[in-house]
């Protein structure tokens, strides 16, 4: 079945660092590819999506591209800050927009 | 757009009482909505997959008659947790998609933590 795979955390990094939280998945067909974040205590929002092979998605700095040869979709920032404290989760989903799988999350935690 | 709300945020009760949270699509219709669970520091665990009209999909070790789940309409999905116990306390998620088709997010609702005393 489908899966998706994520760095182990927490990452600690320090503010303006700059950030990558790797990404693979392992799914047949052709499935969307999604980061979600979830602030404390919150749920998930939309961080961004992808949906076909070398699609970029980006949002509030963050960028991520829809890689199939190496089937990752790996998740960056160039300058974190505070506020981006959180758990990002990777997730995908299959031709029909069901079946979402979701990563294990990785807590990031950016110290001023 | 695509606004998902649940309800309550927070809810602490004792053991054997049955706690009801809804959720609901506040600018969009939604045919499909899901429900998960989440441990603390760990992912989502699907729980269900709701359906409007229908009987709602459990997955796999989830038990349908703990987990009560109502989709009457196209903008609320209820979940139910019968006869709560300690051990089931958590964050429940719901989520809801907008459309069926793959390049459509899952928007999610804040999330309900359940304390069972």
């Amino acid at each position: 079945g489908n899966s998706v795979t994520q760095m182990e955390g927490p990452v600690t990094l320090s503010e303006e660092a700059f950030l990558t939280i790797n990404c693979t998945y392992t799914a047949t067909g052709y499935p969307s590819l999604f980061w979600y974040v979830q602030y404390p205590g919150e749920g998930l929002q939309l961080l961004l999506k992808a949906t076909k092979a070398d699609d970029k998605g980006s949002n509030k700095g963050f960028e991520a591209t829809y890689r199939k040869e190496t089937t990752s979709f790996h998740l960056e920032k160039g300058s974190v800050q505070v506020s981006d404290s959180a758990v990002y989760f990777c997730a995908l989903s299959d031709n029909y927009g069901q079946n979402f799988v979701f990563g294990p999350g990785t807590r990031l935690s950016v110290l001023p | 757009g695509a606004v998902v709300s649940q309800h309550p945020s927070w809810v602490i009760c004792k053991s054997g009482t049955s706690v009801k949270i809804e959720c609901r699509s506040l600018d969009f219709q939604a045919t499909t909505m899901f429900w998960y669970r989440q441990f603390p520091k760990q992912s989502l665990m699907l729980m269900a997959t709701s359906n409007e009209g229908s009987k709602a999909t459990y997955e796999q070790g989830v038990e349908k008659d703990k987990f009560l789940i109502n989709h009457a309409s196209l903008t609320l999905s209820t979940l139910t947790v019968t006869s709560a116990h300690p051990e089931d306390s958590s964050f429940y998620i719901c989520s809801a998609s907008i459309g069926i088709h793959s390049n459509q997010p899952q928007h999610f609702g804040d999330g309900t933590r359940l304390s069972i005393l």
